[in-house]
């Protein structure tokens, strides 16, 4: 089983509907990180939490939210989707800030 | 402010020859530097790191990569490559202001022809 799973894979949408991504880890890890990935553009930090009451915003985390239900769950929302959040979204984890982050295999969103 | 370069796109080679995948860094201090690769319909994973011991690291499936202080680089080769090498690579710098963010490449995909 993989130790940082995302759900759902794929998503097609339309405009103006609220959408979650779900990310749960097995690894034990209280650092947890959204990215989105754009063609051309690397990935880009969204949210990140150190633990359940530490949730700080990342670089591009207009037009959305997240919530830390527990240490291992994770959730990313877009309250009304629009076309440009069209991407691949990534859940990571890490053990300690300065130790390598673990990714889920992504979840690929479309926004019609 | 931390960033890195990934020089080229898109690298082509043949099954069997060399790999050389190119990265530059910019940092304000000593820092953190990955390699991960992302196989399609994959999330990225860690081939190798470079925390301020040794200069040549040595990652996983035959990739190694050098740290060169003076050239402000961190390139990712492989003696021979693989049909399986095909796939995207990005280079990471890490910088930790209270915590580690990652500050990711474009990425450069590796093209492997028979």
């Amino acid at each position: 089983d993989a130790d940082v799973t995302q759900t759902p894979r794929n998503r097609i949408t339309k405009t103006g509907k609220r959408i979650m991504l779900e990310c749960s880890q097995t690894k034990g890890h209280d650092r947890m990180y959204w990215y989105r990935q754009d063609p051309g553009l690397g990935l880009r930090l969204i949210y990140y939490s150190f633990d359940v009451k530490d949730i700080n915003k990342g670089e591009i985390s207009d037009g959305y939210s997240v919530s830390r239900q527990a240490q291992a769950k994770f959730s990313l929302s877009l309250e009304s989707a629009i076309p440009n959040q069209t991407a691949l979204y990534f859940c990571a984890t890490s053990e300690q800030s300065n130790q390598p982050q673990h990714f889920g295999d992504g979840t690929r969103l479309s926004i019609l | 402010a931390q960033s890195v370069t990934q020089l080229d796109s898109h690298v082509s080679v043949s099954e069997g020859t060399p790999v050389l995948l190119r990265c530059n860094y910019s940092s304000s201090y000593s820092p953190s530097l990955f390699w991960y690769v992302q196989h399609p319909n994959k999330g990225l994973q860690l081939l190798l790191k470079y925390t301020s011991a040794a200069t040549l690291v040595k990652g996983i499936n035959g990739f190694e990569a050098e740290f060169k202080k003076s050239e402000t680089s961190f390139h990712l080769t492989k003696p021979s490559a693989h049909m399986s090498d095909a796939a995207e690579y990005f280079c990471v710098v890490s910088s930790y202001t209270g915590f580690q963010k990652l500050v990711f490449g474009t990425g450069t995909r590796l093209l492997v022809s028979p």
